[in-house]
């Protein structure tokens, strides 16, 4: 059964529009790492969450970590076609051990 | 800093071949995970290797097997193929323990039966 929920599952967004994707967890969670994927590729690490409350950013990308919630979110402002790839959260449920969600696919549109 | 590289990147192999992939992690890098990502069932974890040593693995079957060399680069096994093995399959890396460092992941390998 899938362990972490995210939604939406697709979203198209005009560009310079801000955008959110969540990430729930069923389990607790040690740490909350967003990746991104091209097509095809490998993932490209964008940020590791791990202390409840915490919130990185990075440029126009910034994620958050509601531990009590076991959920997390990232945030993409002012949205651009170079943001257009699939989103994927990942879980340490321990014992080094990570899965993932079923990833969000993003467009955007010029 | 070189990243992790996988070989090859793209393999087209027959049904009840076998095939062997190869991921050179991180340099410094002890754990070497190893995922495979369809469609359908998105990114499963397969095992996890730290120290030539099987840490962690997987609900596959065992005709997925993997193995760790001293020099930490790791390659995975794939006997007896079925079509359904098809996928990409990506390997990521980790100074140690997940919960510190996180994972580094390769550009994959693309696994094609036919």
């Amino acid at each position: 059964s899938q362990e972490l929920e995210q939604s939406p599952q697709s979203l198209i967004v005009q560009e310079g529009k801000n955008l959110t994707i969540n990430c729930t967890s069923s389990k607790t969670l040690y740490g909350l790492y967003w990746y991104k994927q091209k097509y095809g590729e490998g993932l490209i690490f964008l940020m590791m969450l791990q202390k409840g409350g915490e919130e990185k950013s990075h440029e126009k990308i910034t994620a958050k970590l509601d531990e009590k919630k076991q959920q997390s979110s990232l945030h993409i402002t002012a949205s651009q076609p170079s943001h257009a790839g699939i989103y994927l959260c990942g879980a340490d449920i321990g014992n080094n051990d990570m899965r993932f969600g079923a990833g969000t696919r993003l467009t955007v549109k010029p | 800093k070189a990243g992790v590289t996988q070989t090859p990147r793209y393999l087209i192999k027959t049904r009840g071949q076998q095939v062997t992939l190869s991921c050179s992690p991180i340099s410094g890098h002890r754990s070497v995970s190893w995922y495979q990502q369809t469609p359908g069932q998105g990114l499963q974890f397969l095992f996890e290797y730290f120290s030539e040593t099987q840490r962690n693995k997987g609900n596959f079957p065992g005709r997925f097997s993997g193995r760790q060399f001293s020099n930490s680069r790791s390659e995975m096994n794939v006997s007896t193929l079925e079509l359904g093995d098809s996928a990409l399959y990506l390997c990521a890396s980790s100074l140690g323990s997940l919960s510190n460092y996180g994972y580094t992941f390769g550009s994959g390998t693309r696994l094609t039966v036919v």
